[in-house]
């Protein structure tokens, strides 16, 4: 059972709409993170937080956004959708430190048409 | 900077075969931990097993077993009696303090009942 929620799991999307890609944590995780997969199944970092009211850009450019208002909830925001950020996202989160590796949720793939 | 190499895109193993998945990674620190994590189509991505850099012992879990060579900086996955179930993105991984987990660009593999 999954102790990271993403929603919706599918969304189609016209063009120029903004949507909200949710994410939450029942673990008490500190660290969340926002993913993007592309095709090819390759992992590229987009956010990530390291807690409440901290949030940082990774290392691939998105023109999306993040907000950390609580520790369990780390939402994900495009302003207006456009058919390149058709996607798989990946939530993640972990705890402080590097031995336990990171706990992801079921992803959320978007298709803006 | 980290970096993982998968230099297997694609593996094909018959079901009750052995199997093993490639993984290399370049680090000048000592102190890290390794893993490898399964993506199963449209599923969640879960945690397969891990290896602390100063554990000689190479991990186990089941039928999924590392060899790591810490000198060669490798990190091997091992399926013993492979199942349809196997079928999925492997994913190999490097987290060190103070940094982001470090995601190889995956390996298919393809599971032949």
């Amino acid at each position: 059972e999954a102790d990271i929620y993403q929603t919706p799991r599918y969304l189609v999307i016209g063009t120029g709409k903004k949507i909200t890609l949710e994410c939450s944590q029942t673990m008490g995780h500190d660290k969340m993170y926002w993913y993007q997969q592309d095709p090819g199944m390759e992992l590229h970092l987009i956010h990530y937080s390291y807690g409440v009211n901290s949030t940082e850009k990774g290392d691939l450019s998105s023109e999306s956004t993040v907000s950390r208002i609580r520790t369990e909830h780390f939402p994900l925001t495009l302003e207006s959708a456009r058919p390149s950020h058709t996607s798989q996202y990946l939530c993640a989160s972990s705890v402080r430190g590097f031995q336990e590796g990171y706990t992801f949720g079921s992803g959320t793939r978007l298709t803006v048409v | 900077a980290q970096t993982v190499t998968q230099s297997q895109p694609e593996m094909s193993v018959q079901e009750a075969e052995t199997v093993t998945l490639s993984c290399t990674y370049d680090t000048s620190e000592s102190d890290y931990y390794l893993f490898w994590y399964k993506q199963p189509p449209s599923r969640q991505m879960i945690l397969v097993i891990r290896q602390e850099a100063y554990k000689q012992q190479n991990a186990t879990e089941n039928r999924f077993s590392v060899n790591f060579q810490k000198a060669a900086k490798s990190f091997s996955l091992k399926i013993s009696d492979s199942q349809l179930g196997d079928a999925a993105m492997y994913f190999c991984a490097y987290h060190n303090a103070g940094n982001m987990l470090t995601f190889g660009g995956g390996t298919r593999l393809m599971v032949k009942p």
